[in-house]
């Protein structure tokens, strides 16, 4: 079955503007995390989502972050003002309801802010 | 709060050498442990997991044990291959904060030549 899927997979921008990006869960899942995988270091939680709502908005690095959910299923990572300290990977799971289940990562969109 | 310290390499092993790769953990509660691993241009999957104390994960001859008293959960190989050459990531999850985030360490690249 179709796994998780992100677009776009790579995005170049200039420092100053806004970007989108997308994360499509497998089918059915109600979780859907967001993290960042910065060069050379590891994962960093940004945002929880069960069904549409956040219970864990804690990883989001500032007010220039965003993030949102609709019909459980779709998600959008919003990024401000972008900065080059924002380029990495972000990295899309989703997974079934409960902490001790598999999150299933998507592929990434390696965002380069110039 | 949570975290994860692994060893962080980079590794390099000759094809059939023993791999142990150490993890420990800090958390409150009872925190499920994973094992995630990233293949040369591929997306982060479960290698392994464990949900409570004593538990032992294991997947293609990997083998990692959930241990409280210790803290750790070390991932162990008798015999690599060249085909295990990637990174290896150990996490926790746990519900505490309503949340339901992985929490990663660093991540060690591992090279195995033939």
């Amino acid at each position: 079955g179709a796994g998780v899927s992100q677009s776009p997979s790579n995005k170049v921008t200039e420092k100053g503007k806004d970007v989108e990006l997308r994360c499509d869960p497998i089918s059915g899942h109600t979780a859907l995390y967001w993290y960042r995988q910065r060069l050379g270091q590891g994962l960093e939680f940004l945002i929880y989502f069960q069904g549409n709502s956040a219970p864990d908005k804690s990883g989001l690095p500032s007010d220039r972050f965003s993030a949102e959910r609709t019909g459980e299923s779709v998600s959008t990572l919003t990024i401000q003002r972008t900065q080059q300290e924002d380029s990495a990977v972000y990295l899309c799971a989703s997974s079934l309801p409960g902490f001790q289940n598999e999150q299933f990562f998507g592929p990434g969109t390696r965002l380069t802010v110039l | 709060g949570d975290s994860v310290t692994q060893m962080e390499g980079p590794v390099t092993l000759s094809e059939e050498a023993f791999l142990t790769i150490n993890c420990t953990y800090t958390a409150t509660g009872y925190p499920s442990l994973f094992w995630y691993v990233q293949y040369p241009g591929e997306g982060l999957q479960l290698l392994l997991k464990a949900t409570k104390a004593d538990d032992k994960g294991s997947n293609k001859g990997f083998e990692a044990t959930y241990r409280k008293e210790t803290t750790s959960f070390h991932l162990e190989k008798g015999s690599v291959q060249v085909s295990d050459s990637a990174v290896y990531f150990c996490a926790l999850s746990s519900s505490q904060g309503g949340s339901e985030k992985l929490v990663f360490g660093k991540g060690m690249k591992l090279t195995v030549n033939p």
